[in-house]
């Protein structure tokens, strides 16, 4: 059964740092691209960033609002994902969900989620 | 960026109605779209990739068309697990791309 699981949120002051964490089984974590997306409270979904296959030497990609202060990375001994925040803001609070990416007839999607993990951003 | 603009953004519905989504993109991105169902307080569920095809497990009365810039999500027959608020996404380019969701409640 493909499981993902977040752990790590919490509250942080502005201009402080916390490290997500994305737990998956069920799956080989090396073949697939895996997303991280958040949700603010009472708004719509909003995709923050990717980390590619191994195949695709596990590249990855940022939203514009996240970039050079978050970094995607993987542990392929532990089939974890991570997200390493820095510099964090009153705007990033949210629920970040980690989520297993699929690709079939040249679409990506994503096909399985963890329950996500609150970080709120406070003073 | 690629804008997807759904709409409604609220619909109220009967069990039993006939209902139907329009996510709509700002510049063409084939067949790459997905779309989402999420209730409240849960992650979001996949129930249509590559704009049309049907997930695995998801009932048959949700269906998705469209490539290009127009693309629908319909419920053929509206069920009480139904209600919830539904998300097109965009993964044709970066930075990937949702739609402001529309939120489907009891009539």
């Amino acid at each position: 059964e493909v499981q993902l699981a977040e752990s790590g949120g919490g509250l942080v002051q502005p201009g402080g740092s916390l490290r997500l964490s994305c737990a998956t089984s069920g799956f080989t974590f090396s073949d697939h691209y895996i997303d991280w997306v958040r949700q603010a409270p009472g708004k719509g979904l909003e995709w923050v960033s990717r980390t590619r296959n191994k195949t695709k030497g596990y590249t990855t990609e940022y939203a514009a609002s996240v970039k050079g202060r978050f970094t995607i990375s993987r542990d392929a001994s532990e089939n974890s994902l991570y997200l390493q925040m820095n510099s964090l803001k009153t705007e990033d609070t949210a629920v970040y969900y980690c989520a297993r990416v699929r690709w079939a007839q040249g679409s990506s999607s994503c096909d399985y989620w963890g329950q996500g993990t609150l970080v709120t951003v406070s003073s | 960026d690629i804008q997807l603009t759904q709409s409604p953004s609220f619909l109220s519905a009967s069990v039993g109605d006939r209902v139907t989504i329009t996510c709509r993109a700002s510049q063409g991105i084939s067949s790459i779209l997905a779309w989402y169902q999420q209730k409240s307080g849960k992650a979001p569920k996949l129930l249509i990739y590559a704009a049309s095809t049907l997930q695995s497990g998801v009932p048959s009365r949700f269906s998705g068309s469209g490539s290009g810039t127009e693309f629908t999500l319909t419920i053929s027959s509206l069920q009480p697990e139904d209600f919830a608020t539904y998300y097109c996404q965009q993964l044709n380019s970066f930075p990937l791309t949702f739609g402001g969701g529309t939120k489907v409640e009891i009539k």
